[in-house]
């Protein structure tokens, strides 16, 4: 595998439910973050880790839970969510850590779809 | 607040030459990010400017002028697989990356 890899690609899920989806980046690179991406509206920023460590949290609802085990896993825990959490969410990377003005690399997303 | 605004879809014809606008307000400039996201799929990186002036890469051009806080991509020979949304980011004095909605660019033969 190369790149930014997101798994897995498609979830539906109950608003019960527990899921968690799973970030990869095979680049060596010391950073990595969350996106949420509704249509027609900008990239939400969600979570920044740099070093492994929570950089960045932007009011994100504690129904979000992110876990960064080491410098190449990035996870997000989702419990209790909402239809409005409906979303296509995306992890990147980027080789700095954060401040660093350098380009992000982006997994392919995984679409969420809350019944 | 910060913000980013882009024309939220663009029509061009195969072949010619279209340009996609983004003027941004944000607390502080470390630069400016354009990228394309090709439906269904991941942003890709396309150009990134720090600097007043025109970047050229192929078919593809960036422009810069802080002082007007604007930026341009120029898209040139426009193929059918140039279809796809435009992304325009700001990095602010914090050095997050502020988005703009992007702009869906559909190509016509």
């Amino acid at each position: 595998e190369t790149g930014v890899t997101q798994t897995p690609r498609h979830l539906v899920m109950g608003m019960t439910n527990k899921k968690s989806l799973k970030c990869e980046q095979h680049l060596g690179h010391n950073a990595m973050y969350w996106y949420k991406q509704s249509a027609k509206k900008p990239l939400e920023l969600m979570f920044v880790y740099s070093l492994e460590e929570r950089v960045e949290n932007n009011s994100v609802p504690s129904r979000f839970s992110p876990e960064c085990p080491n410098s190449s896993h990035l996870f997000l825990h989702l419990h209790t969510l909402q239809p409005e959490d409906s979303a296509l969410y995306l992890c990147a990377s980027s080789p700095g850590t954060s401040g660093d003005p350098s380009e992000q690399f982006f997994g392919p997303g995984t679409r969420l779809t809350v019944l | 607040g910060q913000n980013i605004d882009q024309p939220t879809e663009m029509t061009a014809t195969e072949g010619a030459i279209v340009q996609i606008n983004c003027t941004y307000q944000t607390s502080g400039f470390n630069g400016l990010f354009w990228y394309q996201q090709h439906a269904g799929e991941a942003p890709t990186f396309l150009s990134y400017n720090v600097l007043d002036g025109l970047e050229e890469k192929g078919r593809f051009s960036s422009f810069l002028s802080r002082s007007k806080g604007y930026s341009y991509l120029l898209l040139k020979e426009l193929q059918m697989k140039d279809s796809a949304s435009y992304l325009c980011a700001v990095l602010d004095s914090n050095y997050q990356l502020i988005w703009g909605a992007g702009t869906k660019l559909i190509i016509k033969p």
